[in-house]
């Protein structure tokens, strides 16, 4: 079983909708969350990191259930530059190693 | 100001032959991560230094692969000899030195990467 799990998509949504993504790790020891997004060929970047409490980035909501080891991302009113690939990210202890997701890809269309 | 800087951008060798990667973390950044991210893996961590020390080198796939760290501002991945398989995008990170309490303290960032492949 992968560390951290993803469903790979791609999600083909309309401009302005709502779309959500979620990922499950299997290590119940992990303490750090995060979200990246990937643009096609280029290198990963930071999104937003996730907190137990929930947390909310503009049009972007992120969610920890540790008792279920379920992360999620959702966002809202979807704009075409949000079109990449999300990777969900674990880091299992506090050392800087992190873990990557897959990825689960978006498309956002007009 | 400059970020993760990577060189080359793209290798195209054959196999067996010696490959060198070259990264350039930020300035002051404490911590150098080098991944390799293909479409059946995804991206896997393959060592990473603390202060130009390895830390974790467990993710190295075998013998033919290393990589040092001669000082703070520059990293090398050598591998030796190459093959087919090794054909990936090889990232360089970097990380500054975070306290507990800051929220972000392990953000990574990442250089443009090294498209490689082996023929």
């Amino acid at each position: 079983r992968k560390e951290v799990e993803q469903d790979p998509g791609p999600f083909n949504v309309p401009e302005g909708a709502t779309v959500a993504f979620n990922c499950t790790y299997s290590n119940s020891a992990s303490q750090s969350f995060f979200w990246y997004r990937q643009d096609c060929r280029k290198e990963p970047k930071l999104l937003m990191s996730v907190y137990s409490s929930g947390n909310e980035d503009g049009r972007f909501t992120a969610q920890l259930n540790r008792a279920s080891q379920y992360i999620s991302l959702l966002i809202r009113d979807s704009k075409l530059s949000d079109s990449a690939t999300y990777l969900c990210v674990v880091a299992m202890d506090s050392s800087y190693k992190l873990i990557f997701g897959s990825g689960t890809r978006l498309l956002v269309r007009p | 100001d400059a970020g993760v800087i990577q060189s080359p951008r793209h290798e195209v060798t054959e196999m067996g032959q010696e490959v060198t990667l070259r990264c350039k973390p930020i300035s002051g950044h404490d911590y150098l991560f080098w991944y390799r991210q293909t479409m059946m893996r995804g991206l896997e961590l393959l060592i990473y230094f603390n202060n130009n020390v390895p830390i974790d080198d467990s993710g190295m796939p075998e013998d033919r692969f290393s990589a040092k760290m001669p000082n703070a501002s520059f990293s090398t991945l050598k591998i030796q000899p190459s093959e087919p398989r090794d054909s990936a995008v090889y990232f360089c990170a970097s990380s500054p030195r975070g306290l507990r309490g800051r929220h972000t303290y392990n953000e990574q960032f990442f250089g443009p990467g090294t498209r490689l492949t082996v023929l």
